[in-house]
């Protein structure tokens, strides 16, 4: 089944402890992205990436950094978690086409819920 | 800035009833539009897309949205509401560098 893939669902931690979230996509798409989704402001870009070792901000960087080894994963790091980072996460992934095919989509994983205390 | 807006930041209509949640695009050149669903504790559901061809766009659980070149807006629309499509809704736009930019989202509430 085409997915991405991202763990840990839930996490609760402390302020200033690193931390990883990992995403996976078996699709072998080029570009992958992270959004974090807050309250009454929709999902934002943090980072995303066109392909291996090309990696690039988006809208709302600060405090995060993203690796681009391989080209299934792209983990989202935190250097040291602060509470305004406290948000819904989500990875997607989708082929380089621009413009966009008829079939062209976005195929997001399933949230990781991020609580820093 | 491409951008999307969603004017509404909840909708409200009886089950049966047709249900319209708006969105409007600021876009230069060919806008690709986009609408997903959340449901509580899910992730985003694809539900439809605007790329090329007819204005008329038919997606998932009998969902549809007219892109209107003229008045910049893809409006996601339904004949008659269900329960179940008590959902958060969130209209995009694809931009340079394949970004997918959100509108804040409209909440959905179908009462029985």
């Amino acid at each position: 089944e085409a997915q991405v893939t991202q763990n840990p669902r839930y996490l609760i931690t402390v302020t200033g402890k690193k931390l990883t979230v990992t995403c996976s996509q078996n699709m072998n798409h080029e570009y992958m992205s992270w959004y974090r989704q807050d309250p009454g402001l929709g999902l934002r870009q943090i980072y995303y990436s066109m392909n291996v070792e090309v990696t690039d901000k988006g809208d709302v960087p600060e405090g995060y950094k993203v690796s681009r080894k391989e080209k299934r994963n792209f983990p989202l790091i935190l250097e040291s978690p602060s509470p305004n980072q406290t948000s819904l996460y989500f990875c997607a992934s989708s082929p380089w086409q621009l413009p966009p095919a008829t079939n062209y989509g976005y195929t997001f994983g399933s949230g990781t819920r991020l609580t820093v205390v | 800035a491409q951008s999307v807006a969603q004017p509404e930041d909840q909708v409200n209509v009886a089950e049966g009833n047709p249900l319209t949640v708006k969105c409007t695009y600021s876009v230069s050149g060919n806008p690709y539009l986009f609408w997903y669903v959340q449901y509580p504790n899910r992730g985003l559901q694809f539900l439809l897309k605007y790329i090329t061809g007819d204005n008329l766009v038919k997606g998932s659980y009998g969902f549809e949205a007219e892109f209107n070149k003229s008045q910049t807006s893809f409006h996601l629309k339904k004949p008659s509401a269900l329960v179940s499509d008590s959902a958060l809704y969130f209209c995009a736009v694809l931009t340079g560098f394949q970004k997918l930019v959100f509108g804040t989202g409209t909440r959905l509430l179908v009462s029985p």
